[in-house]
């Protein structure tokens, strides 16, 4: 199994500004991913952060508002940038090991002024 | 689209029931079912993955089921607890080693 952890927790920001969020994974993975709740709906996919590469955005979701960095097998980093009221949700970063099991963080709340 | 739905949306039990949660999903392509457990401020707790038509798994008091050919599963609790108070989440893949398709989830609360 895989433990993640994500900084910050939680914050409070303002619009029009930017925060990056880190995902630390305890062991080497081949794939993370990037979801967000927002209130009231599913875990929804942002993107797959790609080791060395640009991440794989789902339709709705672009790079310029959600730049993501994988530099290595065990880190990802999400960018929510200009920050709007309706990005105020749950962002999890999520890894698998090539098994059927796919393991979270705890998330990070964000809620955007 | 893959599209996963999860029934009820909300539940609010008494201490010693039993319950139990439905989630259904596209029969054709299918490649794993997971169910997971999240409580606030901590992370998503898998609790089985699927696989195989007719799977039954268990752990401790929760138990699941699961029906490929109909595009289902069940998830039992048996005597709920107040700590089993939480969020139940059902995922499926699109395809094999790619991230999961969530439901909304079904929302659980027990009362002592």
């Amino acid at each position: 199994s895989a433990v993640i952890s994500q900084k910050p927790s939680r914050d409070i920001c303002q619009r029009g500004t930017s925060l990056t969020i880190q995902c630390q994974v305890d062991s080497q993975v081949t794939m993370m991913f990037w979801y967000r709740q927002q209130p009231g709906q599913s875990l929804t996919l942002i993107a797959t952060a790609n080791q060395g590469s640009e991440a794989t955005y789902e339709s709705g979701f672009v790079i310029d508002k959600f730049p993501i960095s994988r530099p290595n097998l065990t880190f990802s980093t999400l960018t929510v940038s200009n920050m709007s009221p309706e990005d105020s949700s749950i962002y999890l970063c999520s890894a698998a090991d090539g098994s059927y099991e796919q393991y979270f963080g705890p998330g990070t709340r964000l809620t955007v002024t | 689209i893959l599209n996963v739905e999860q029934s009820p949306q909300s539940l609010h039990v008494q201490e010693g029931d039993s319950t139990n949660f439905t989630c259904s999903f596209p029969s054709s392509n299918f490649y794993a079912l997971h169910w997971y457990r999240w409580e606030t401020a901590k992370s998503p707790e898998a609790l089985f993955v699927m696989t195989l038509n007719g799977d039954e798994k268990k752990k401790g008091r929760i138990s699941a089921t699961l029906n490929t050919k109909e595009g289902y599963s069940y998830l039992y609790i048996k005597g709920s607890q107040p700590e089993d108070s939480a969020t139940y989440l059902c995922a499926s893949p699109g395809k094999a080693g790619t991230a999961l398709i969530f439901g909304k989830g079904t929302t659980l609360s027990v009362s002592s």
